[in-house]
């Protein structure tokens, strides 16, 4: 079936950088676009980026992200990416990768927990 | 970007009673080309990530109980739940995606009375 694994959060200090990954399996990865989806603890879910399928040529963020977070993907691969530089406090979260079904709908991953702490 | 607004933020509701959920945009989420609505349908459990219960404002993912209908068109949608089981104690959450940025409603907690 379908499933989407993240991996890479962690530790990080104000300041730094971090990539997150996600593993995709049970269909074809570069037909979707792919969103990376955050929710700080206790609080609610926000979109931060999607990029669109087969080349990824067409990506979009948030305001919150914009100019230090970038999405790629590597179809050969199944895998999506987000790179994460000059990470705030207000970045701590977990961080989920979804798919976008045809219909619109999002299928999710489990999440990865990012905590920007000194 | 399109402001999602849900209401109420919480609510209580007895078993077997009907659970109603607002989700209003501030721009039409219709598009013109299929006459369907850009608007999903989320619920979440603690500690689980969100699951797909509706997109395109009505269709119901595979899986879901019946009892759970979405509605709407246009800026204003619902999620009715016609009958309240324990199972469906979570945050809802309706989300868009109509052009560009997507974007989430705050969420909507629904609890045993």
């Amino acid at each position: 079936q379908e499933q989407l694994v993240e991996s890479g959060g962690g530790l990080v200090k104000p300041g730094g950088s971090l990539r997150l990954s996600c593993a995709a399996s049970g269909f074809t990865f570069s037909d979707y676009y792919m969103s990376w989806i955050r929710q700080a603890p206790g609080k609610g879910l926000e979109w931060i980026s999607y990029i669109s399928s087969t080349s990824g040529t067409y990506t979009k963020y948030a305001e919150s992200v914009k100019g230090r977070f970038t999405i790629s993907r590597d179809n050969a691969k199944n895998s999506l990416y987000l790179q994460m530089n000059s990470l705030r406090g207000d970045d701590t979260a977990v961080y989920y990768c979804a798919k976008e079904g045809s219909g619109g709908g999002y299928i999710w991953g489990q999440g990865t927990m990012v905590t920007v702490s000194s | 970007d399109i402001v999602m607004t849900q209401s109420p933020e919480s609510l209580a509701v007895s078993l077997g009673e009907r659970a109603t959920i607002n989700c209003k945009s501030s721009q039409s989420l219709l598009y013109s080309s299929n006459n369907k609505n850009a608007l999903g349908w989320y619920q979440q459990k603690p500690g689980q990530p969100p699951k797909l219960l509706f997109y395109w404002a009505s269709t119901r993912e595979s899986g879901v109980p019946d009892r759970f209908s979405g509605s709407g068109s246009g800026t204003d949608f619902t999620l009715t739940i016609s009958s309240l089981q324990t199972e469906d104690v979570a945050v809802y959450y309706c989300h868009q995606y109509y052009r560009g940025s997507r974007t989430f409603g705050q969420g909507t907690k629904v609890e045993i009375k």
